[in-house]
């Protein structure tokens, strides 16, 4: 199974900066077909982007999603207070379908 | 509005069972494939289970293969998960899961319930 690593395991800025969250994936993910997810706590997983780069509907235009191949990126172009969660990336083009350990973003 | 509502989960025993549930409404249910994941305590996310929308293609990871068995019932627009032989490592949330561009069980989810949670223990 294709094993994704997400890094950094814990980002923390201020709000307005940029983050960018990483996902390589141990084999090549068919045709890109690579999702983000955003956790808050205590709630269910909520899809960001989908076949890397398509933002999901109602998704802030400050999130976007990169890469091709094994690496891939999700960018948070001016973070606010509200993006504190843990990100999740998951791969669905291999079987079985894989996740991401996460990476928790901190805001300062 | 879409809506997932699991429900089921509960304290069982190692060895015991557990049947969880998940009542959608706000979309048309038979069209489309559905799945569960699950994520253990303090833990990440983990693809359970998959059924296509009518109900006769069925896939499962291989740490629960033979012992969950997913089904739907369209008539009801509602999911199922059969436990059996449960573990301690079953422990954890379990997510109804709507899948798109779903290609032989893998898929990416667009919406997801709030989650059922199942810990199993003596």
């Amino acid at each position: 199974e294709i094993v994704l690593t997400q890094s950094p395991g814990t980002l923390s800025l201020f709000p307005g900066e940029r983050a960018t969250l990483s996902c390589r994936a141990s084999q090549s993910v068919r045709t890109g077909l690579l999702a983000w997810y955003q956790q808050q706590p205590g709630q269910a997983p909520r899809l960001l982007i989908y076949g890397a780069s398509n933002r999901a509907s109602g998704i802030p235009d400050r999130f976007s999603g990169s890469g091709s191949g094994t690496d891939f990126s999700l960018t948070i172009s001016r973070l606010e207070p509200e993006d504190s969660a843990v990100y999740y990336c998951q791969q669905y083009g291999n079987s079985p379908s894989t996740f991401g350990r996460g990476t928790k973003v901190e805001i300062k | 509005e879409v809506q997932l509502v699991e429900s089921g989960g509960d304290l069982a025993q190692p060895g015991g069972s557990l049947k969880l549930s998940c009542v959608t409404s706000g979309f048309p249910f038979s069209s489309y494939d559905m799945n569960w994941v699950r994520q253990a305590p303090g833990r990440g996310l983990e693809w359970v289970s998959y059924i296509g929308s009518s109900g006769k293609t069925m896939y499962s990871a291989d740490s629960v293969n033979g012992r969950f068995s997913i089904s739907r019932d369209n008539a009801k627009a509602s999911l199922y998960l059969y436990m059996h032989s449960l573990r301690g490592d079953d422990t954890a949330v379990y997510f109804c899961a709507r899948g798109r561009q779903c290609s032989g069980g893998n898929c990416y989810v667009d919406y997801w319930g709030q989650g059922t949670l199942v810990t199993v223990s003596s």
